[in-house]
């Protein structure tokens, strides 16, 4: 079946410095990455999802490529604040029927931002 | 943003009674969603929902396991009896068909 890989499970960096959080998949099918954030005591929001030509999605400063030749959909900002402490999940997609896509989650990274 | 609300926040019960998680989904959503994080380990699919029907389930929703949204109201997940295996945090999503929206989820302890 499908799985979702995300190699560390706490990364921990000084402000400023650029991030980086690895996610690796595997799957039948050409799935739909996603990247979900989750604040303490509050519900994962959806950070970014992968298109499906090679446009590279943005936000919030943060940004993931697709690789389908590597399958990985790595996470990267360039420069990390305070805020970006999170925990953050790499999911796909699996196409179960309609639009009704149900997700596949890693088992998460924890950044910590320090000053 | 649109905000998926669940009550409660924390539940604690013993094993082999009755538990109902309530999730409260964005208003004009159709598809709402259960899944399942034990401690340590990541979210997992439960059990989706659509047009008052039950779409796909995994095999982590057992049999004492139900779902429903009676009169589009709270979009529930009842578990009878529960055993100790249940102690998790389950998150509700619902959806348009697109992205999801999570809600913070109920952790849930049998004891």
């Amino acid at each position: 079946g499908d799985s979702v890989t995300q190699t560390e499970g706490l990364v921990t960096l000084t402000e400023g410095l650029p991030v980086m959080l690895n996610c690796t998949y595997q799957s039948t099918y050409s799935p739909f990455l996603f990247w979900y954030v989750q604040h303490l005591n509050e519900a994962p929001k959806l950070l970014l999802k992968s298109f499906t030509d090679n446009k590279r999605p943005e936000h919030q400063g943060f940004h993931a490529t697709l690789h389908k030749s590597s399958s990985s959909f790595h996470l990267q900002k360039s420069s990390a604040q305070l805020s970006d402490s999170a925990l953050y999940y790499c999911a796909l997609s699996e196409r179960s029927g309609g639009s009704n896509y149900k997700l596949t989650f890693g088992k998460g990274t924890l950044l910590t931002v320090t000053p | 943003g649109p905000k998926v609300l669940q009550i409660p926040s924390h539940q604690i019960i013993d094993m082999g009674q009755m538990v109902t998680l309530n999730c409260d989904p964005v208003s004009n959503h159709l598809y709402f969603y259960w899944y399942k994080q034990i401690l340590g380990q990541q979210m997992e699919f439960l059990v989706n929902f659509y047009n008052g029907k039950v779409m796909e389930k995994s095999k982590l929703f057992k049999d004492q396991f139900s779902v429903e949204r009676p009169d589009g109201s709270y979009f529930t997940l009842k578990i009878q009896p529960t055993a100790l295996e249940d102690s998790a945090v389950y998150f509700c999503a619902s959806s348009l068909g697109g992205e999801q929206y999570f809600g913070p989820g109920t952790r849930l302890t049998v004891l």
